[in-house]
């Protein structure tokens, strides 16, 4: 079936450490996002990219890091410079066309101990 | 950016009940969709409608793009229509999205 995963679904770590969300697509989009959602709040967007080996900053970029090599991946790493990375962290894909449908992964929720 | 605003914020009904979710928007879009939250946070894609209505079951969502707002109906709630739900926007020449700060909907059985 054609989708977006992303794992892990549940991620535990340790204040300090860096850590990697995986987020694959097979839907042949273009553009993928990465939103944070904090408990009883809306999306923000943190990265976004439009085309493989290129992503822009949304409007929390600050501690985040991500990149682009393939087309069906768009990994993203909470480093340890994110004051506050326990969230809920969404991806989503979009065909990049500015009328392109947004369809989301089912997410993973991220708690720092 | 774009700005967007929902309403109410937060509405509970009893099962059975019929409710109206709005969302406006600041400028001209390219894209305008409606998602469902559930419980667990997985977000479903419910419309797609920068313009004109569609109607899927027992929910149907009118997007009047020139006076920029969209309305979302649910009829006959069930108490699994329960979550929040979000309008997001695309705005005009441009390909980010941009959500509203969604509403809460708690269907009481």
């Amino acid at each position: 079936d054609g989708g977006i995963t992303q794992s892990p679904k549940y991620l535990f770590r340790k204040e300090g450490q860096n850590v990697t969300l995986s987020c694959e697509q097979n839907l042949n989009h273009d553009a993928m996002y990465w939103y944070r959602q904090d408990p009883g709040q809306g999306l923000r967007l943190i990265y976004y990219s439009q085309i493989v080996n290129d992503f822009q900053k949304g409007d929390i970029a600050e501690g985040y890091s991500v990149s682009r090599e393939k087309k069906e991946s768009f990994p993203l790493t909470v480093t340890s410079a994110q004051k506050n990375p326990t969230a809920f962290y969404l991806c989503a894909s979009s065909t990049g066309r500015s009328a392109g449908e947004l369809f989301f992964g089912e997410g993973s929720r991220l708690t720092v101990l | 950016g774009i700005q967007v605003e929902q309403s109410p914020p937060d509405l509970i009904l009893q099962e059975g009940a019929n409710s109206t979710l709005r969302c406006n928007f600041s400028d001209s879009v390219n894209n305008l969709q409606w998602f469902h939250q559930n419980p667990w946070g997985q977000l479903i894609n419910l419309f797609y409608i920068p313009s004109g209505t569609k109607q899927n079951g027992r929910l149907s969502a009118t997007t009047v793009a020139t006076e920029r707002y969209s309305l979302l109906y649910i009829s006959s709630s069930q108490t699994t229509d329960s979550g929040v739900y979000f309008c997001a926007v695309v705005e005009r020449g441009f390909n980010k999205f941009y959500f509203g700060s969604g509403t809460k909907l708690n269907v009481k059985p």
